[in-house]
C-alpha cells in the first residue's frame, strides 16, 4: 500500500519555465510534507517543507501548495534552470515520526 | 542544519563479505536514521538507531543482517552482512531536527556494489 504517490515518473521543462511536481497521500494522519532533490549517487537534500495547518510556503524559487481535502501537495519551481534536473521526492510524515518517501519524478529542464 | 559525513562513499566488494558504514554528525541528534535506496526505486526505512540500545527495525529488516551501532548522540554504523548482489544499494544516514524533530536530513550516502 503505497501511502505516499507521484504519479509522474519524469517530467520534461524548457529552461525558464515553471516546474510543477505533484505529490498525492492516502494517510490522514501525515501533518508534516517534505520535498527532497537527489543527484545520481548523492544523499537527498532537503528542499521545502510544509506543516498541515498551512496551505502554502515559498521559498525562492520553490513554492509548495498543500490542498489536505484532497489530500494532495505540489511543488512549483520558477523559473525552471538547468541545475534543477533531478529526481524529486515528496515525503510525509506524522508527528515527526515515520516519514514515508514517494517514487520520486525525475526532472529534465531544457536548456 | 546539521552536518553529516558518512563512510566510505562507495565500495565494490564480494559476496559473502561484510561492510560497516560510519554516519558522523556535527552535532548532537536524539533522531537517527538508516535508509536504502535500491537502483530505480525510493527511499526505504531500515531502522532507527537508538542511542543506547537496541536499534528498532522496520518490517524486513533484521539484526543479524543489518546491525547498528548508536553509541552516543553523535555517531552511528550500519553493517551489512554476509552480503549478496541484492544488497547493492545506496545507503543512507540520516537525522531528524527541527522544533519537533520534523525535518530529515541526509548524508551524501554510501554506493555500495556486490559482486
Amino acid at each position: 500500500d503505497q501511502q505516499v504517490k507521484q504519479n509522474s515518473p519524469s517530467l520534461s521543462v524548457q529552461e525558464g519555465r515553471i516546474s510543477i511536481l505533484n505529490c498525492d497521500y492516502t494517510n490522514s494522519m501525515f501533518d508534516y510534507f517534505l520535498w527532497y532533490k537527489k543527484y545520481p549517487a548523492e544523499g537527498p537534500t532537503f528542499l521545502i517543507s510544509i506543516s498541515s495547518i498551512k496551505d502554502k510556503n515559498e521559498d525562492g524559487r520553490f513554492t509548495v501548495f498543500l490542498n489536505k481535502s484532497a489530500k494532495h501537495l505540489s511543488l512549483h519551481i520558477v523559473p525552471s534552470q538547468p541545475g534543477d534536473s533531478a529526481v524529486y521526492f515528496c515525503a510525509a510524515s506524522a508527528q515527526g515520526q515515520n516519514f514515508v518517501f514517494g517514487p520520486g519524478t525525475r526532472l529534465s529542464v531544457l536548456p | 542544519s546539521a552536518v553529516i559525513s558518512q563512510k566510505p562513499s562507495r565500495d565494490i566488494c564480494q559476496r559473502g563479505t561484510s561492510l560497516t558504514i560510519q554516519c558522523q554528525v556535527d552535532s548532537q541528534v536524539t533522531m537517527m536514521f538508516w535508509y536504502r535506496q535500491q537502483p530505480g526505486q525510493s527511499l526505504t526505512l531500515i531502522a532507527t538507531a537508538n542511542q543506547g540500545s537496541e536499534a528498532t527495525y522496520e518490517s524486513g529488516f533484521v539484526i543479524d543482517k543489518f546491525p547498528i551501532s548508536r553509541p552516543n548522540l553523535t555517531f552511528s554504523t550500519l553493517t551489512v552482512s554476509n552480503m549478496s548482489p541484492e544488497d547493492s544499494s545506496i545507503y543512507l544516514c540520516s537525522v531528524a531536527q527541527g522544533s519537533t524533530n520534523e525535518k530529515l536530513f541526509f548524508g551524501s550516502g554510501t554506493q555500495l556494489s556486490v559482486l
